[in-house]
């Protein structure tokens, strides 16, 4: 069955410090992990995906197999990062993303 | 529209009335989601309807809830007898059919329900 744990649901850092948003999932097959974003008051968007191995707003997520995680980590955080992160896993054999609970983060001046 | 539009933007509804969600995907995509965004739940699969496949309810959490598509374009999500623990933030979400490179689905603002 297909799985996705965000251990942390408030993650607190001051700005320039830091981040690392925990994701970690469940599945046999071949996963497609992504990242979504939900800034205050706006609807929840993708932030990256990663098969595009892209950086986006300083965030970077690498896909480790072994580990079966999918780390979201920004080397200097911005009050403008704060805002709830979704983890995502979907696959072509099961058509459809399932989301992990969520962490929101705060980052304090 | 461009993007996806839910209907109606905040409900209030007293318990053991039934309540309507419209949802207008994205023109051309075949693919709607259901999800259902609660405090300390995260975000919760409902359904996910596919082109003209059948759908897969297995997210949805009693008989109480059900959702239907027309013309593989707009969804309703029907609760009957609503309860308190139905309040919550429904959000409705579309893409296109799953590709090589993954897929991006689009979000709606979200049906905010309040059951009293």
């Amino acid at each position: 069955a297909q799985r996705v744990t965000q251990p942390e649901k408030l993650l607190s850092v001051f700005k320039g410090a830091p981040v690392e948003l925990k994701c970690n999932y469940s599945y046999s097959g071949s996963p497609e992990l992504f990242w979504y974003v939900q800034y205050s008051r706006q609807r929840l968007q993708l932030l990256l995906r990663h098969i595009s191995r892209e950086s986006i707003k300083g965030f970077t997520a690498d896909l480790n197999k072994g580990e079966t995680s999918f780390h979201l980590k920004k080397p200097f955080a911005q009050e403008e990062d704060s805002a709830m992160y979704y983890c995502a896993l979907g696959s072509f054999n099961t058509d459809k993303l399932i989301f992990g609970t969520g962490t929101r983060l705060q980052v304090f001046p | 529209g461009a993007g996806v539009s839910q209907s109606p933007s905040n409900k209030v509804t007293e318990k053991g009335k039934d309540v309507e969600l419209r949802c207008d995907p994205i023109s051309g995509h075949t693919a709607l989601y259901w999800y259902r965004q609660s405090l300390g739940q995260g975000l919760e699969f409902l359904i996910y309807f596919q082109g003209n496949s059948a759908p897969d309810k297995s997210g949805l959490p009693s008989d109480r809830f059900s959702a239907e598509r027309t013309g593989g374009s707009v969804s309703t999500l029907t609760i009957q007898r609503t309860q308190q623990e139905d309040s919550a933030v429904y959000l409705c979400a579309s893409s296109l059919p799953w590709g090589p490179s993954g897929n991006t689905i689009y979000f709606g603002e979200g049906s905010w329900l309040t059951v009293v």
